[in-house]
């Protein structure tokens, strides 16, 4: 049974250009949450998707925006990429919405210069 | 969320067991505590959670006082695998479904 899956694994960009990284949930979950980790910080939620939308969102500016795809999988957009962007951004999915287990990827390691 | 309070690193000897602690003084009735752990630059691994009641699965074992104010995360045996920063979270119920990670306690198992 595969866990969540994401890709890429690791990837370098340019100041103000535009990343896509992609989520794909644990088999039967069908909520993905995206989140950022900063070198030496915990994990900060961007945002959950559910059924298509996006359900709860947290401190991020709107260059940062999602997608969910009926197979469950997800996309995080960032767009003009800033250097502060950098970071480990982790992919979790669970059963639902408030599902009690929450599963997480390894994460894309994004390194904007 | 109510926040939580971790020391922010533990030292424990390989076999022995790990007692994490976690203080949770503002807890609500409807908030579940958390434990996950991060191995370095590895993803967030789950570990357990509870409500009220102690829960037990393979991984370890989480105590919770009965004022539900503080929680201990129990590794039995400790392996140098286990070194890792350890999470503890609260999360409540609802339609807030966001887990909020602090800074953890990073514990070192040596052998």
């Amino acid at each position: 049974d595969a866990g969540v899956t994401q890709s890429p694994t690791h990837l370098i960009k340019t100041r103000g250009q535009q990343v896509t990284l992609r989520c794909s949930p644990k088999s039967g979950h069908d909520t993905v949450s995206w989140y950022q980790q900063a070198l030496g910080q915990g994990p900060q939620f961007i945002f959950q998707y559910y059924e298509e939308e996006e359900r709860q969102r947290g401190n991020f500016p709107d260059r940062f925006s999602g997608h969910q795809f009926p197979n469950y999988s997800s996309e995080l957009n960032v767009n003009a990429l800033l250097l502060g962007d950098s970071a480990l951004y982790l992919c979790a999915s669970s059963l639902d919405p408030s599902g009690n287990t929450i599963y997480f990827g390894e994460g894309s390691w994004l390194t904007v210069v | 969320d109510a926040k939580t309070t971790q020391p922010p690193s533990m030292d424990c000897a390989e076999g022995r067991a790990a007692n994490l602690p976690c203080n949770h003084s503002t807890i609500s009735g409807n908030e579940y505590v958390y434990w996950y752990r991060q191995i370095h630059s590895q993803g967030p691994q789950y570990i357990i959670h509870g409500l009220k009641n102690n829960e037990t699965n393979e991984m370890a074992s989480l105590i919770i006082t009965e004022d539900r104010k503080s929680s201990t995360l129990i590794l039995p045996h400790a392996t140098l695998r286990d070194t890792a920063v350890y999470y503890c979270i609260v999360r409540s119920g609802g339609s807030n479904y966001k887990l909020t990670f602090g800074k953890g306690t990073l514990l070192t198992v040596n052998p």
